[in-house]
């Protein structure tokens, strides 16, 4: 079983701050993936990062792939209310099976 | 379209009752998963299909059975409920695009045992 882990697992910041967040694990993936989850509901795909080193922008959202394929981080920028979530990252080896992160809890204060 | 849909929304058992969780898409989406939630560990994997009459096992198996009779409907059953599978449980759907499956989740079921 591949371990992902998060962190922070939780943080709490001013409308306007930046952030970043971190998955990290010792295995390498042939793809990883963010998601945001909101309360009582399933997780959304936010984006799909292959190639180490490979940086996606999304709005204020940046995601970065490690050079490894080991690790990825979730940069955003001047955080707004509606980014509260829980985000998380699943990275894949075969391309279909995908292993879960522990999760970061965001919350944006107005 | 409506996605992926999970009934029921919520459910209480008693320890030892069965009971079949349903998941339905209507994307026409080959590959079919089912993930438990659990405070402080993630997603994990129970059980995952890519096709009609196909099915293999996740991470977390035990205690539970699929079948995949349609590409639409992917139930996931519960063969006697413990306290230990009192979780929020998540169905998705997949499509590949460019070798990369992208998932889509269904809203969920929060199951509690007692």
């Amino acid at each position: 079983t591949q371990l992902l882990e998060q962190s922070p697992q939780f943080l709490s910041i001013q409308e306007g701050e930046n952030l970043t967040v971190y998955c990290n694990s010792s295995s390498v993936f042939s793809s990883l993936q963010w998601y945001r989850q909101e309360p009582g509901e399933g997780p959304v795909l936010l984006v799909t990062v292959v190639t180490g080193g490979e940086v996606k922008k999304l709005k204020r959202l940046t995601f970065q792939f490690g050079d490894a394929r080991k690790d990825s981080s979730l940069h955003i920028t001047a955080a707004q209310p509606g980014d509260t979530g829980l985000y998380l990252c699943a990275g894949s080896v075969t391309g279909n099976q995908f292993y879960f992160g522990t999760g970061t809890s965001l919350t944006v204060i107005p | 379209n409506a996605g992926v849909t999970q009934t029921p929304k919520f459910q209480v058992l008693k320890t030892g009752q069965s009971m079949t969780l349903q998941c339905a898409q209507d994307m026409n989406h080959e590959y079919m998963s089912w993930y438990r939630q659990d405070p402080g560990m993630g997603l994990r994997l129970i059980h995952y299909s890519v096709g009609a009459g196909i099915t293999d096992q996740g991470e977390v198996p035990n205690g539970y059975n699929v079948s995949r009779s349609t590409t639409e409907d992917f139930p996931l059953r519960l063969l006697s409920a413990a306290p230990s599978q009192t979780s929020v449980y998540f169905c998705a759907s997949s499509y590949r695009a460019q070798g990369i499956y992208e998932q889509y989740f269904g809203p969920g079921t929060r199951l509690t045992v007692t």
